[in-house]
């Protein structure tokens, strides 16, 4: 079975720093890109960002580069998100995502649970 | 950025009828590679969204053929034949053709 478990969600202040983790099984980890897309509390999805197969491209929202890290390794079939310099904006439950194809960037087919991020002092 | 404009905002829809999603991209979603890429999810209450339909109208695996997609350009439609209890949740659409992805506002669908 196919599956994306997130974890390292917790409650931090603003301007704190957090890294959130991504655990893949069911699939080989290393054919596909990867997604971090968050969802503010009852409020729309937003993709956040983006990290190719071997991890040698990386994209990210204006709303979070210079602040957010992607990164993975997939000797560990893991995914990761370092968030610096996080704002009361920044709350929001963060999914990992996988991308539908291997051979570019597209859409995701696969979604983990969600781990929930809260900025607030 | 793609904007992606979905209506209605919400619907309420009796079990057994059918229900309509309209989703409007602020350009052509038509790569030069001749695919088109607009996706629909469902986010079911509590739960992360699921793929419904990817390139405007092709179900993705387990999806019931009640769920039909269509559209060209700019312009989509999601349609329900015949609407579920199981299907209430937000629908989202959402562009793949360029970075950032972008996703409609969504559409709450409710059970009369």
């Amino acid at each position: 079975e196919v599956q994306l478990v997130e974890s390292g969600g917790v409650v931090v202040q603003p301007g704190g720093s957090l890294r959130l983790s991504c655990a893949a099984s069911g699939f080989t980890f290393d054919d596909y890109a990867m997604h971090w897309v968050r969802q503010a509390p009852g409020k729309g999805l937003e993709w956040v960002s983006l990290i190719s197969w071997d991890g040698g491209s990386t994209y990210y929202a204006d709303s979070v580069k210079g602040r957010f890290t992607i990164s993975r390794d997939n000797s560990k079939n893991s995914l990761y998100l370092q968030m610096n310099s996080l704002r009361a904006e920044d709350t929001a439950l963060y999914y990992c995502a996988k991308d539908m194809t291997t051979v570019s960037y597209d859409a995701f087919d696969i979604w983990g649970q969600g781990t929930m991020v809260t900025v607030s002092s | 950025d793609i904007v992606m404009t979905q209506t209605p905002l919400s619907l309420s829809v009796t079990p057994g009828q059918p229900a309509s999603i309209s989703c409007k991209s602020s350009q052509s979603l038509l790569h030069s590679d001749g695919k088109t890429y607009l996706y629909w999810y469902l986010q079911k209450p509590g739960q992360p969204p699921q793929l419904l339909i990817y390139e405007v109208s092709n179900r993705f695996s387990g999806v019931p053929d009640r769920f039909s997609g269509s559209g060209s350009g700019t312009d989509f439609t999601l349609k329900i034949s015949r609407v579920e209890a199981e299907d209430v949740g937000v629908y989202y659409c959402m562009q793949s053709i360029q970075l950032p992805r972008t996703f409609g506002g969504g559409t709450k669908v409710e059970i009369k």
